[in-house]
């Protein structure tokens, strides 16, 4: 079965500072991983998707992720975290051929000045 | 209007009440998905629909009983519901269910409060 890993449910860094949430997942299939993106008050939203192909994948607002098979792991990083960064962030997995998509229970982003 | 809009935005219900939550999409997608969003827990997925059939039911209590009248629209009935299903219930859709496509697009959700 799938599953999503997402390492701490909170992390706070500062404005300017590197971003890094962590994902690890596990599939007995090729994975197809997501990061979504929750502001208050608002559904999820795309920021990445790995597929196939290169294992660095960049995403919207400057985000990108790697995808590492032999670490299961897919993190999301951003060299310079921005206040309008602070959010909710959740690591998901899906496989080739079923209709669920698994959702990690995500990380609260939170951004000083 | 464009994108995934569910309403109500809030509903507050006693346990003995019925009531609906509805789901529009204007994306022209074949599938949609109700998810359950509660504090401190995974999403939970609770319905899939390919093209208005039911594809997955992840064991969900019968007190939430979808309808999906055609693909653009999507409905969770609530009967009889506990004070644990108050939570934000998400509406998705994606162009298809599962595989490189199943990018979701949400709706801001429906805050459900059950007394």
């Amino acid at each position: 079965a799938q599953s999503v890993t997402q390492l701490g449910s909170h992390v706070s860094v500062s404005e300017g500072a590197l971003v890094l949430l962590r994902c690890n997942y596990s599939s007995s299939v090729p994975p197809y991983l997501f990061w979504y993106v929750q502001y208050p008050n608002q559904g999820l939203q795309l920021l990445l998707k790995y597929t196939t192909g290169a294992t660095l994948v960049k995403g919207i607002n400057g985000f990108e992720a790697e995808f590492k098979k032999s670490e299961t792991s897919f993190h999301l990083t951003k060299p310079s975290a921005h206040m309008s960064d602070a959010a909710e962030y959740f690591c998901a997995v899906s496989d080739t051929g079923g209709f669920k998509t698994i959702f990690g229970a995500g990380t609260r982003l939170f951004v000083k000045a | 209007e464009t994108g995934v809009t569910q309403t109500p935005r809030h509903l507050v219900m006693g346990m003995t009440n019925k009531k609906s939550l509805k789901c529009e999409q204007h994306l022209g997608h074949n599938a949609m998905y109700w998810y359950k969003q509660s504090a401190k827990k995974p999403l939970e997925l609770m319905f899939v629909y390919s093209l208005e059939e039911r594809v997955e039911n992840n064991s969900v209590p019968s007190r939430f009983s979808p309808e999906c009248p055609n693909s653009s629209h999507l409905f969770l009935h609530l009967h009889t519901l506990q004070p644990e299903d108050s939570a934000l219930y998400l509406c998705a859709s994606s162009r298809e269910a599962g595989g490189p496509s199943n990018i979701q697009y949400f709706g801001a959700g429906t805050r459900l409060s059950v007394l």
